[in-house]
């Protein structure tokens, strides 16, 4: 009930092209799903974040779809660059309570 | 600057030996937690606190220990006890309140046993 589960573990791109990292949920209290984004040897931070009252929400490149029957979210990046090339931990939780993480995806861009 | 600072970056420990490791945040933050962080499999929680003097248990606390005796501080004990204790370790901390759940996290410590 309170697992996370994140897909693919790992992923390459090209310079360019669109990064989906998946994610899917089993507690349907759930009404807080975050992406954070992480470099090596560095903490976690915050990318961007959506609430189950909508179906995406768009940050520059970067957009969550959300499916709310399906309990599962994604991660797009759109023209990825090599910049972006840092693991992604998707996340959920209730309210103030602790968050629930993914495993991670370890992403790749290649110019 | 605010922020979360962690120390030491590094920190060698020996077999049998207790450490500590430091967590201090001036982000005014009530909530603090602990996080381990191995290769594949994400962040996995330690220990959380939601107040000063009050702290629950995470999905993996055996061998740890914390205390919260300052809103600032919550450092985290790794024990003899913890069998396994090579690992990155990561402080965060968040408002606490429901509709804020952002969690800001510090630079981490990464832990090896000599």
């Amino acid at each position: 009930q309170q697992q996370v589960k994140q897909s693919p573990q790992s992923l390459i791109v090209q310079k360019g092209g669109i990064s989906i990292i998946n994610c899917a949920y089993e507690n349907t209290a759930f009404d807080y799903f975050p992406w954070y984004q992480q470099f090596p040897g560095k903490g976690p931070a915050l990318l961007i974040a959506i609430r189950p009252d909508v179906s995406e929400k768009k940050e520059g490149r970067f957009t969550i779809s959300f499916n709310k029957s399906a309990k599962q979210f994604s991660l797009h990046i759109m023209d990825s660059q090599p910049g972006d090339s840092a693991t992604y931990f998707c996340a959920a939780g209730k309210g103030a309570q602790k968050l629930v993480f993914g495993q991670g995806t370890r992403l790749t861009i290649n110019p | 600057d605010g922020g979360i600072t962690q120390s030491p970056k590094y920190l060698f420990r020996k077999e049998g030996q207790n450490v500590t490791l430091s967590c201090e945040q001036n982000l005014n933050h009530d909530a603090m937690y602990w996080y381990r962080q191995d290769p594949g499999q994400g962040l996995r929680l330690i220990y959380y606190s939601q107040i000063v003097n009050d702290f629950q248990k995470g999905d993996i606390a055996e061998g740890y220990s914390v205390s919260r005796e300052k809103k600032e501080s919550f450092p985290l004990t790794v024990t003899s006890a913890q069998k396994n204790p090579t690992a990155f370790y990561l402080c965060a901390s968040s408002i606490g309140l429901a509709g804020v759940e952002t969690q800001y996290f510090g630079p981490g410590t990464r832990l090896l046993v000599l």
